[in-house]
């Protein structure tokens, strides 16, 4: 079955401070989407990436899909508080007749 | 302003109770979806519908059921064969059942045994 792995599973970092989180999955990707959830609340639609070396960026956020269609990244830019929060990836299923997987998530704290 | 309306924003259930979760759509949207979210595990899609009248089991359908009477609506319930129903559940709509169109989500309902 497809799964998508995340990781790390969580990070800490001094605000400012650069960060990258990476999506694998055991498939080809058709469709990956990247979201972000802050704490007890709904997701929140970052990108959509469906070529192969496609980049796509929104303010300090970057999202990659590698050559492969098999690995993406988010990149965050100068760290802020307000880009705390669990990132993320999902695809559309490769077999199937319904959508969406997930990966576990990523759990972003931005020390002030 | 259109979106997804999930409600209530907190439950709590007795054992052996049904309860039912409440999403609405104004998007206009063709497919719905409800998942469930526990910590460390992600999403787990529960049930899905791509018409009105029609759904179809995701992967951790047991102990829940859902109606699509109208397309704006699509209500969950947790039964109580359902054995370890506390979660975050969300439910979540796109245009058409197909590759490469994203999906949007509500707020979700955090549902608490006690």
């Amino acid at each position: 079955s497809q799964e998508l792995e995340q990781s790390p599973q969580s990070l800490i970092v001094q605000e400012g401070k650069n960060l990258t989180i990476n999506c694998t999955s055991s498939k080809t990707l058709y469709g990956l989407y990247w979201y972000k959830q802050k704490y007890g609340e709904g997701l929140i639609f970052l990108m959509m990436l469906q070529k192969g070396g496609e980049e796509k960026s929104h303010e300090k956020i970057t999202a990659k899909l590698d050559e492969k269609k098999q690995q993406s990244s988010l990149h965050i830019t100068a760290s802020q508080p307000s880009h705390a929060g669990i990132y993320l990836c999902g695809a559309d299923r490769t077999s199937g007749t319904y959508k969406y997987i997930f990966g576990t998530g990523t759990r972003l704290k931005v020390l002030a | 302003d259109g979106g997804i309306t999930q409600s209530p924003k907190y439950l709590f259930r007795k054992e052996g109770q049904n309860v039912t979760l409440s999403c609405e759509q104004n998007l206009n949207h063709d497919a719905m979806y409800w998942y469930r979210q526990d910590p460390g595990q992600g999403l787990r899609l529960i049930y899905y519908s791509q018409i009105v009248n029609d759904f179809q089991k995701g992967d951790i359908a047991e102990g829940y059921s859902v109606s699509r009477e109208k397309k704006e609506s699509f209500p969950l319930t947790v039964t109580s064969a359902q054995k370890n129903p506390t979660a975050f559940y969300l439910c979540a709509s796109s245009p058409l059942l197909v590759r490469n169109t994203e999906a949007f989500f509500g707020q979700g309902t955090r549902l608490t045994v006690v």
